[in-house]
């Protein structure tokens, strides 16, 4: 069975520090990896997928099959990233089922 | 465009009743998921409809159930309520099916258990 784990439940940061959310997964086959975001008060909602390799609100993934590692980057912290971060993999590309890490709350402070 | 619509938005009952829950998806979305979160066990996925058909189905007892009608709306139940069901649904609707197809959520159904 598939498995994501992020290991940081609260990840706390100055603005303008670089900032790190991990991912791992296990999945024998050929996954999709994305990460949602939401924000206090706010809807869960799409941040980025590995298919696209987009750049969103300055963030960035790149997927490591070898680690089997999606970690999710920044390169200087916003106060306005504060918020609930979820690494999701969906396995089948038939179906749309995501299965999602426990997430990492991030905190960015002044 | 109006996203995806949850009622009712919070519900309480009784352990050993039973509760319905609705889904509006995004206009001209045909695929419906459902999922539960809990503090303990985090986002978890229960079922996944496109055009009436159930496509996949989590890892959850027979008391949980759904369906999704012609308009795409979906409801799911749960019978014979126990307190670890107290939770927050999540219903996410996307233009079709698989995972490629962008999935976007609604505000959530909180239930609780007494």
């Amino acid at each position: 069975a598939q498995r994501v784990t992020q290991p940081e439940k609260l990840l706390s940061v100055f603005k303008g520090a670089p900032v790190e959310l991990k991912c791992n997964y296990s999945y024998s086959g050929s996954p999709e990896l994305f990460w949602y975001v939401q924000y206090s008060r706010q809807r869960l909602q799409l941040l980025l997928r590995h298919i696209s390799r987009e750049s969103i609100k300055g963030f960035t993934a790149d997927l490591n099959k070898g680690e089997t590692s999606f970690h999710l980057k920044k390169p200087f912290a916003q106060e306005e990233d504060s918020a609930m971060y979820y690494c999701a993999l969906s396995r089948h590309s038939g179906y749309s089922t995501l299965t999602f890490g426990k997430g990492t709350m991030l905190l960015v402070s002044p | 465009k109006a996203g995806v619509t949850q009622t009712p938005r919070y519900l309480i009952k009784t352990r050993g009743q039973q509760v319905t829950l609705s889904c509006s998806p995004i206009s001209g979305h045909r695929s419906v998921s459902w999922y539960q979160q809990t503090p303990g066990q985090g986002l978890q996925f229960l079922f996944e409809y496109f055009s009436e058909t159930q496509r996949n189905k989590g890892n959850f007892p027979g008391r949980f159930s759904g369906r999704q009608f012609s308009n795409s709306r979906s409801e799911m139940n749960v019978s014979t309520l126990e307190l670890g069901d107290s939770a927050l649904y999540l219903c996410a609707s996307s233009l079709g099916t698989g995972r490629y197809n962008e999935q976007f959520f609604g505000p959530g159904t909180r239930l609780t258990v007494l």
